[in-house]
């Protein structure tokens, strides 16, 4: 079984600011994790994944997130936001243990910036 | 990269009528597509895999009869909303499969179903 929290369904910040959504996720197997963002009535665009390598994954868009084992946390950071992202973000969980990779997905953090 | 087309991007359509929405895999062989529903401000939530040659699987609580699902080759499932009602108006997004775990999904552009 998976599940993936996201911990704040709203986030807000101004322009130039950090930006920390945060996720966390269980798997009874080794989780591939991502990161989606949607613009309104638009699919989703993946900014990152993490499959095992490397703990700090770089994205698209100057995203980063770090996967941590021990807090069972997958946290998405941006060191200065633009009015650009402003977009829903979702974090989601796929583990290699089920059949067909189904994604498991978090209830999304919607990401305002102000001006 | 794998591109996953759908279409329409939008549709409105009258109470009691039929709607199909179509997703092509592009560039790959797609044997498995799932299929999501999302409603305004909420997350995806999966109603349905399709499997090319063979019955749709359906998640729990979504009726089989009203979400027709059909895979009759290696590149096309369709999703048939049959006799839509006002409230089947959702955002319904289909995916691919990457082929491993770590490949994620292959999203199409979804398609914004209205019903009046």
């Amino acid at each position: 079984a998976q599940s993936v929290t996201q911990l704040d369904s709203h986030v807000s910040v101004s322009e130039g600011t950090p930006v920390l959504l945060r996720c966390n996720y269980s798997s009874s197997y080794s989780p591939s994790l991502f990161w989606y963002v949607q613009h309104p009535n638009k699919g989703l665009q993946l900014l990152l994944k993490y499959t095992s390598a490397a703990t700090l994954v770089k994205g698209i868009n100057g995203f980063e997130a770090e996967f941590k084992k021990s807090e069972t946390s997958f946290h998405l950071t941006k060191p200065s936001a633009h009015m650009s992202d402003a977009a829903e973000y979702f974090c989601v969980v796929s583990s290699s243990g089920g059949s067909n990779y189904k994604l498991t997905f978090g209830k999304g953090t919607l990401l305002t910036v102000n001006p | 990269g794998a591109v996953v087309s759908q279409h329409p991007s939008w549709v409105i359509c009258k109470s009691g009528t039929s709607v199909k929405i179509e997703c092509r895999s592009l560039d790959f062989q797609a044997t498995t597509m799932f299929w999501y529903r999302q409603f305004p401000k909420q997350s995806l939530m999966l109603m349905a895999t399709s499997n090319e040659g063979s019955k749709a699987t359906y998640e729990q609580g979504v009726e089989k009869d009203k979400f027709l699902i059909n895979h009759a080759s290696l590149t096309l499932s369709t999703l048939t909303v049959t006799s839509a009602h006002p409230e089947d108006s959702s955002f319904y997004i289909c995916s691919a499969p990457g082929g491993q775990a770590s490949f994620g999904g292959f999203f199409g552009q979804g398609t914004r179903l209205t019903v009046v």
